[in-house]
């Protein structure tokens, strides 16, 4: 049983379209991470959330942490070819993580 | 730096070998950690270490062992490699007291 669930699994949009990829759990976590992961390399981290109802911005990449600090979500706003990949949460307590399964999303020039 | 570094990059093993897969860091970092990653199941935790001689087990350590005679190595062994174990493997590593761990590139095993 996955400690935290990722949906959707699988994402296509075109380019220039916005896409929400969320995490969720019934567990309480200290941090929240994202992940992405290229084809034949390893996760790279993105961002870490920390305190409850946190909002982060990269670029044009929003993470938001629940307020209870049992959920995440992942938010692109026009989204480029670039940002192809695998997003991978992971919710960490006692400096172990527990990583969700992963959204694939492809996003088509 | 070479950051996190992984060998070999791919394996094939025929049931019941035995094998060692190969992690080093040169980041000075204590923690260190090995994962597998199947489809639909996201990173699993093998085995990991505080620093070197302590190691514990993590979430899936049934068929591996590992050891960490040094800061830099973190060696993991499958003892009698079973088709179950067919998988990729992925090393990290952190500073003792930060979450932020750096993935090596993985290393593909196929249990025939």
């Amino acid at each position: 049983t996955q400690l935290l669930e990722q949906s959707p699994q699988f994402l296509s949009i075109q380019e220039g379209e916005n896409l929400t990829v969320y995490c969720n759990s019934s567990s309480v976590f200290s941090s929240l991470q994202w992940y992405r992961q290229e084809p034949g390399e390893g996760p790279v981290l993105l961002v870490t959330v920390v305190t409850g109802g946190e909002v982060k911005k990269l670029k044009r990449l929003t993470f938001q942490f629940g307020d209870a600090r049992k959920d995440s979500s992942l938010h692109i706003t026009a989204a480029q070819p670039g940002d192809t990949g695998l997003y991978l949460c992971a919710g960490e307590n006692d400096y172990k993580l527990s990583f969700g399964a992963g959204t694939t999303v492809t996003v088509r020039a | 730096n070479a950051g996190v570094t992984q060998t070999p990059k791919f394996q094939v093993l025929k049931t019941g070998q035995s094998m060692t897969l190969q992690c080093a860091q040169d980041m000075n970092h204590e923690y260190m950690s090995w994962y597998r990653q199947d489809p639909g199941m996201g990173l699993r935790l093998i085995h990991y270490s505080v620093g070197a001689g302590i190691t514990d087990q993590g979430e899936v350590p049934n068929g591996y062992n590992v050891s960490r005679s040094t800061t830099e190595d973190f060696p993991l062994r499958l003892l009698s490699a079973a088709p179950s174990q067919t998988s990729v493997y992925f090393c990290a590593s952190s500073y003792s007291g930060s979450t932020r761990q750096y993935f090596g590139p993985g290393t593909r095993l196929t249990v025939t």
